[in-house]
């Protein structure tokens, strides 16, 4: 069964560094979304992405954070200038379909991104 | 989206069937409820959606009451994996691309 994969599973780094967060969504899939979960609270929407543009994000996708998708295969999340409040789970979704109420996003299992 | 309201946390006993509630009473004529749950340390997982009739699938069925201010999530036999957090969500036709994660009810399956 296809898969969403994210590299790497387990991301350390310090404060005001760059990170990079990967994700190989599932092949035929156009939509592609970000969410985080911040250690015992809800998952949260980041954004999401479609034929090369973001089409909706949420107010903690701020410009620290940027998204791209470099190749036919990756989609990429960027945070600039990391703060210990990005601390989080970060999850790479993606859908076949992008709008409506009938479509499902599968989810990868996640990045832990822990900022020192 | 509108508000979903779910229990905190539940137990089941293993081999026996769990039926999760969600209350949905502000829900709109277009909005379908959807399920998703997320296993310890995994990434969420759409579990089931539907509109006004019951559905069924591998992974379990979705009661919805006639009024659909209240929906049910059934598991016919708990196993101990699906011991999960299980988020109902409502999604309307005009629905943007996010998803709206609450705070899901955490079932416990006990063997």
């Amino acid at each position: 069964e296809p898969e969403v994969t994210q590299t790497p599973s387990h991301q350390v780094t310090q404060m005001g560094q760059e990170v990079i967060l990967r994700c190989v969504p599932i092949s035929n899939h156009l939509y592609f979304y970000w969410y985080r979960q911040i250690l015992g609270q809800k998952v949260e929407f980041l954004v999401s992405f479609y034929n090369n543009e973001i089409s909706e994000k949420s107010e903690i996708f701020d410009d620290q954070f940027s998204v791209e998708r470099p190749d036919g295969s990756n989609f990429t999340l960027k945070i600039r200038s990391t703060k210990l409040e990005d601390s989080a789970m970060y999850f790479c979704a993606s859908s076949s379909q992008g709008r409506g109420p009938t479509y499902e996003q599968y989810f990868g299992p996640g990045t832990r991104l822990t900022v020192t | 989206d509108a508000k979903t309201t779910q229990p905190n946390s539940m137990e089941s006993n293993e081999e026996e069937p769990v039926h999760l509630p969600c209350n949905h009473s502000t829900i709109s004529g277009t909005d379908y409820i959807h399920w998703y749950r997320q296993l310890p340390s995994q990434g969420p997982e759409y579990v089931i959606h539907g509109l006004t009739s019951n559905v069924n699938n591998r992974m379990a069925s979705l009661a919805i009451a006639e009024d659909r201010k209240s929906s049910t999530l059934i598991l016919h036999r708990a196993t101990l994996r699906d011991a999960a957090v299980y988020y109902c969500i409502l999604r309307d036709r005009d629905a943007g691309n996010m998803l709206t994660f609450g705070g899901g009810t955490r079932l416990m399956v006990k063997p």
